[in-house]
């Protein structure tokens, strides 16, 4: 099947500072995506959705940008907090679902500099 | 706390063993799936129940099965074990049929050690 990959595997800032984690998909058929957090000993916890008919979306803090020319997808997350250090998860899927349920990236660890 | 609760947390067992892994999906949500999450694949879809009905397959060995009950809890069960079986085993579950839908909600998983 096809696959959701990122781009960096850690990714470090400092406290405060703006962070962007990246995801490429392949899919051309996936119109739902979804970022997950998943801090350590918890199962991955949903932050924000977009479908296809969106650029954008914003939620607290998170903005998740979705440009469909390229199969490029970000997770904005701005003036970053210790308890944002966790991996992060893009995942997508046809709408309605595809045969493999959400297809996962291999997640981006982020980690919050004091 | 998504709602989702998975039990038991953490599972240590033999190769050749059988084990169940069981999940209860958050209120009002029809759709229960299973998700494995080792270190060298990520999260693999393994299968999806929705009311009762098996609604789709991944990844998921012959070794392993599931099922939903009426009061739509799950199991996925483990059988004949090897070690390469050792992973966190995710349920997840939203309210509707497909994945694409609406969000699924994880529950924090069965960490499983086959020795």
């Amino acid at each position: 099947g096809e696959s959701v990959g990122l781009h960096l595997p850690t990714l470090s800032v400092q406290e405060g500072d703006n962070s962007i984690i990246n995801c490429a998909y392949s899919n051309s058929a996936s119109d739902y995506f979804i970022w997950y957090k998943q801090e350590s000993g918890k199962g991955p916890q949903f932050i924000i959705d977009i479908r296809s008919n969106m650029d954008k979306r914003q939620g607290q803090r998170v903005t998740v940008l979705l440009n469909k020319t390229v199969k490029h997808l970000s997770l904005q997350i701005a003036a970053t907090q210790p308890g944002d250090s966790a991996v992060y998860f893009c995942a997508e899927t046809p709408s309605g679902g595809g045969a493999d349920g959400l297809t996962f990236g291999k997640g981006t660890h982020l980690i919050i500099q004091p | 706390d998504s709602g989702v609760t998975q039990t038991p947390k953490h599972l240590i067992t033999a190769t050749g063993q059988r084990v169940t892994l069981r999940c209860s999906p958050r209120s009002g949500d029809l759709s229960v799936y299973w998700y494995q999450q080792s270190l060298d694949q990520g999260l693999q879809f393994l299968i999806q129940y929705y009311n009762g009905e098996e609604r789709a397959k991944g990844n998921i060995l012959e070794r392993f099965s599931a099922q939903q009950f009426p009061d739509l809890h799950s199991e996925l069960n483990l059988s004949s074990l090897e070690l390469g079986d050792s992973a966190l085993y995710f349920c997840a579950s939203s309210v509707d049929p497909g994945a694409g839908n609406s969000p699924l909600h994880f529950g924090n998983g069965t960490r499983l050690t086959v020795t």
